[in-house]
């Protein structure tokens, strides 16, 4: 079974700071996806990276894959309010059929950003 | 809004009855998934399906929890003489069939169905 735990858990900061979530396991995956949900509402697709050490931005959002595709990082620079949310992380196999995964969800982190 | 459909938004059950989530995917999408999420938690999955076929079931109780995705209609996950223990939010996703797309593995979720179970 391939788990993924996400830190920390819950992280609350004022607005304009910096801050960094983890996503490690023990297993390779093939893809490493970010999801946030916010509350009422099914997770929304950030991004998805898939190369070992591939770094990718979006706006203030930088994501990373570790070289192992074991474990990936979100950070973001200056937070908004508008950041707060449930930040997943998703995991795909290494072997998948019919051109689709099963992803694996890591536990999450619930960010609040303080105005 | 094409995007994927779930209905009832929440639904609230006694001990022992049914409790029935349909999910009508994006168009065009024939594969859906069903997730469930307990308070604080993330997704766990459930089960896998293409129409009129269960890929992966590998994540539902063996007992109580069904699933199906019939030719026509929605998919529809049916829970069973429902337990305190299903109350939690059930989310369904879809994704395209598309070779080219493997490996990136983007689902497109539905905004879930909340179960109490009272």
């Amino acid at each position: 079974t391939q788990l993924l735990e996400q830190s920390p858990q819950f992280l609350s900061i004022q607005e304009g700071e910096n801050l960094t979530v983890y996503c490690n396991s023990s297993s390779v995956f093939s893809s490493l996806q970010w999801y946030r949900q916010e509350p009422g509402e099914g997770p929304v697709l950030l991004v998805t990276v898939v190369t070992g050490g591939e770094v990718k931005k979006l706006k203030r959002l930088t994501f990373q894959f570790g070289d192992a595709r074991k474990d990936s990082s979100l950070h973001i620079t200056a937070a908004q309010p508008g950041d707060t949310g449930l930040y997943l992380c998703a995991g795909g196999p290494l072997i998948s059929n019919f051109g689709n995964e099963k992803l694996t969800f890591g536990t999450g982190t619930r960010l609040t950003i303080i105005p | 809004n094409a995007g994927v459909m779930q209905n009832p938004r929440h639904l609230v059950r006694r001990r022992g009855q049914e409790a029935r989530l349909r999910c009508s995917p994006m168009k065009g999408h024939s594969h859906v998934y069903w997730y469930r999420q307990l308070p604080e938690e993330g997704l766990k999955f459930m089960v896998y399906l293409q129409k009129e076929n269960i890929i992966d079931e590998s994540g539902m109780p063996k007992e109580r929890f069904s699933a199906e995705f019939p030719k026509e209609g929605p998919s529809i996950l049916r829970i069973q003489q429902v337990v305190r223990g299903d109350s939690a939010a059930y989310f369904c996703a879809s994704s395209p069939l598309n070779l080219g797309w493997a490996n990136t593995g983007e689902l497109f979720f539905g905004e879930g169905s909340r179960l109490t179970v009272l």
